[in-house]
């Protein structure tokens, strides 16, 4: 099954302690993306992907890293974690490197919510 | 950067065709015009996608004037299941990389 997977589904932490949150399609897309989600903001775009080993921020990349090491992987890396990230996470992929047009719709994995106290 | 305008918010009831109206001034030639769907906790869903004129899939139809300037997502027949936010995307920005989603319509179908 075409999916985008993400681990884990919840986390709580506290501040300061360093997380990984993974993010893994099978569907070889060229395309990655990290969203974060807080009410009333919708959707706001941290960091995105063309192809491996090409990154580059998004709207609100702060507080975030990530890697493009393998085209299926692409982790979300919070180094040393603030209340102010607390947040719903979502990776997303597509087949292109171009979000317009035929073939670059996204695909969302299932979300990552994340609370750090 | 194509800024999309939505309401933020529509209701309606069950069995009504409803039309989700976005307006793009800033539209690029080449952009395209993207729908998303999100249910609460759900990451968005494809819906529909056009560039001019009329596109219809099982799901919708998309709505684009020749102008292009603005766009309508017809959800025919609407369900309680439609409830959702819905998100118009246009463009992207600076070396086509980005993606803003925006805020989103929320649509509440009642019973």
């Amino acid at each position: 099954e075409a999916q985008v997977t993400q681990n884990p589904r919840y986390l709580i932490t506290v501040t300061g302690k360093k997380l990984t949150v993974t993010c893994s399609q099978n569907m070889n897309h060229e395309y990655m993306s990290w969203y974060r989600q807080d009410p009333g903001l919708g959707l706001r775009q941290i960091y995105y992907s063309m192809n491996v080993e090409v990154t580059d921020k998004g709207d609100v990349p702060e507080g975030y890293k990530v890697s493009r090491k393998e085209k299926r992987n692409f982790p979300l890396i919070l180094e040393s974690p603030s209340p102010n990230q607390t947040s719903l996470y979502f990776c997303a992929s597509s087949l292109k490197g171009q979000a317009g047009g035929p073939g670059h719709e996204q695909y969302f994995g299932p979300g990552t919510r994340l609370t750090v106290t | 950067l194509a800024k999309t305008t939505q309401p933020i918010s529509m209701d309606s009831y069950e069995g009504q065709e409803v039309n989700i109206t976005c307006s793009h001034n800033n539209i690029a030639t080449n952009d395209y015009i993207t729908w998303y769907q999100q249910f609460p906790s759900q990451g968005p869903r494809f819906i529909i996608q056009g560039y001019k004129t009329k596109v219809t899939n099982e799901v919708a139809s998309l709505f684009i004037p020749a102008d292009r300037k603005s766009s309508t997502l017809s959800l025919p027949r609407v369900s309680l299941s439609d409830t959702a936010v819905y998100y118009c995307l246009v463009g992207v920005r600076g070396g086509y990389q980005k993606v803003t989603f925006g805020t989103g319509t929320k649509l509440q179908v009642i019973p």
